[in-house]
């Protein structure tokens, strides 16, 4: 069965930090990995995705996320995080061409 | 820019009424566009998908005689939940793929219903 987890609901840091939101699959087949950002009663924009390739994936807004086969991985992280970064992040697995599962969604707070 | 759009952004309504939202692809004739439903602090769920000139595709559960989805356009897919009831309220979601294979999916700011 193709799941999404994300195990963490919400994620402190403060600004300036680096940050990480965790996401691991389950697929049967190549995965197909997204990561977007949701801000307050507005939908989701998209920010990186994992097709093939380097395992490094980098994104809009100075995110980057690593893609680990061996451990079903594909975290979202930032180097430096803004408190403008603060929203929902939903980790999303692609399958059957177009079909997206998306994660329960994590709680970013950055803190000045 | 927004290449989705959605109409309205929110809508407040009596209990047994029905309400049409909708969904427009901006600057691409989208033949698939998706309906998702999210619930406060909860994740996405997908609803359906809507197919244009033919019939959407239900996902186990949603009622396709309450939601009922029209693609009558390359450019318009709507979304009309019928004799609406408190539980209906939730924020609904449209979105469109970006196009070719295994890309994202670009998504619509949302529309808040609110069943009185």
């Amino acid at each position: 069965a193709q799941s999404v987890a994300q195990p963490e609901d919400q994620v402190n840091v403060a600004e300036g930090n680096p940050l990480t939101v965790k996401c691991t699959y389950s697929v049967s087949g190549n995965p197909y990995l997204f990561w977007y950002v949701q801000y307050p009663n507005r939908g989701l924009q998209f920010l990186l995705k994992y097709i093939t390739g380097d395992n490094l994936v980098k994104g809009s807004y100075g995110f980057e996320a690593e893609f680990n086969k061996s451990q079903t991985s594909f975290h979202l992280k930032k180097p430096s995080a803004l408190v403008s970064d603060s929203a929902l992040y939903f980790c999303a697995l692609m399958y059957n061409n177009n079909d997206m599962r998306f994660g329960a969604g994590t709680r970013l707070t950055v803190k000045p | 820019g927004a290449v989705v759009s959605q109409h309205p952004s929110w809508v407040i309504c009596k209990s047994g009424t029905s309400v049409k939202i909708e969904c427009r692809s901006l600057d691409f004739q989208a033949t698939t566009m998706f309906w998702y439903r999210q619930f406060p602090k909860q994740s996405l769920m997908l609803m359906a998908t809507s197919n244009e000139g033919s019939k959407a595709t239900y996902e186990q559960g949603v009622e396709k005689d309450k939601f009922l989805i029209n693609h009558a356009s390359l450019t318009l897919s709507t979304l009309t939940v019928t004799s609406a009831h408190p539980e209906d309220s939730s924020f609904y979601i449209c979105s469109r793929l970006a196009g070719g294979t295994y890309n994202e999916q670009f998504f619509g700011p949302g529309t808040r219903l609110t069943v009185l």
